[in-house]
């Protein structure tokens, strides 16, 4: 059984770019969530989607937009990037129908951003 | 809303050693609590959970946590550490109704010498 999966690994860009990073769910998890975990710092709420529709969202600029697709694998995008989005982007995934379930972490994607 | 504490910010310690890692939590509703480690460059894998029942919860490799709703604490605790338990350890909160937004504390570094 897979767990959530993330792509890229590692990814440089430059100030002012464009992102994008791709997560798949667990298997027979329908909800996602993205983190962003700075250095040194615990990993920060940015939104979680449900039903390719966002359904919460953290304390993010706009510059921070994501989408669901049919298959309930997720995209995190981050427009103009600023040397302070420098980080480590984590994926998790839960079932909707389960209060109590746990959400579950892929491995990360680093971003850093010259 | 919620918050997490996690007072120190690294824990030195011997092998063979017993540790406690410290989690406070403040929160105006009923929570679930949870703690994940983080090995370096790697994502968050649960390590134990606090949904209801036993306050006293227990993780396949040792480790025990120990709800205390009265000072709101989470505390985790192993006692004989190994070298392979050199890791970050975060202790999360979710409200038990609802989004599954989780608040993270800032981490608990435990080093483990020979």
């Amino acid at each position: 059984d897979a767990g959530v999966t993330q792509s890229p690994t590692h990814l440089i860009k430059t100030r002012g770019q464009q992102v994008t990073l791709r997560c798949s769910p667990k298997s027979g998890h329908d909800t996602v969530s993205w983190y962003q975990q700075a250095l040194g710092q615990g990993p920060q709420f940015i939104f979680q989607y449900y039903e390719e529709e966002e359904r919460q969202r953290g304390n993010f600029p706009d510059r921070f937009s994501g989408h669901q697709f049919p298959n309930y694998s997720s995209e995190l995008n981050v427009n103009a990037l600023l040397l302070g989005d420098s980080a480590l982007y984590l994926c998790a995934s839960s079932p909707l129908d389960g209060s109590t379930d746990t959400q579950y972490f892929g491995p990360g994607t680093r971003l850093t951003v010259l | 809303a919620q918050s997490v504490t996690q007072l120190d910010s690294q824990v030195p310690v011997f092998e063979e050693a017993p540790v406690e890692l410290r989690c406070n939590y403040s929160s105006s509703v009923s929570v679930y609590l949870f703690w994940y480690v983080q090995y370096p460059n790697q994502g968050l894998q649960l390590l134990l959970k606090y949904l209801s029942g036993s306050t006293l919860v227990e993780s396949i490799n040792g480790f025990e946590a120990e709800f205390n709703k009265s000072q709101t604490s989470f505390h985790l605790r192993k006692p004989s550490v190994h070298i392979s338990d050199t890791a970050e350890y975060f202790c999360a909160v979710r409200t038990n109704t609802g989004f599954q937004k989780l608040v993270f504390g800032t981490g608990t570094r435990l080093l483990v010498s020979p």
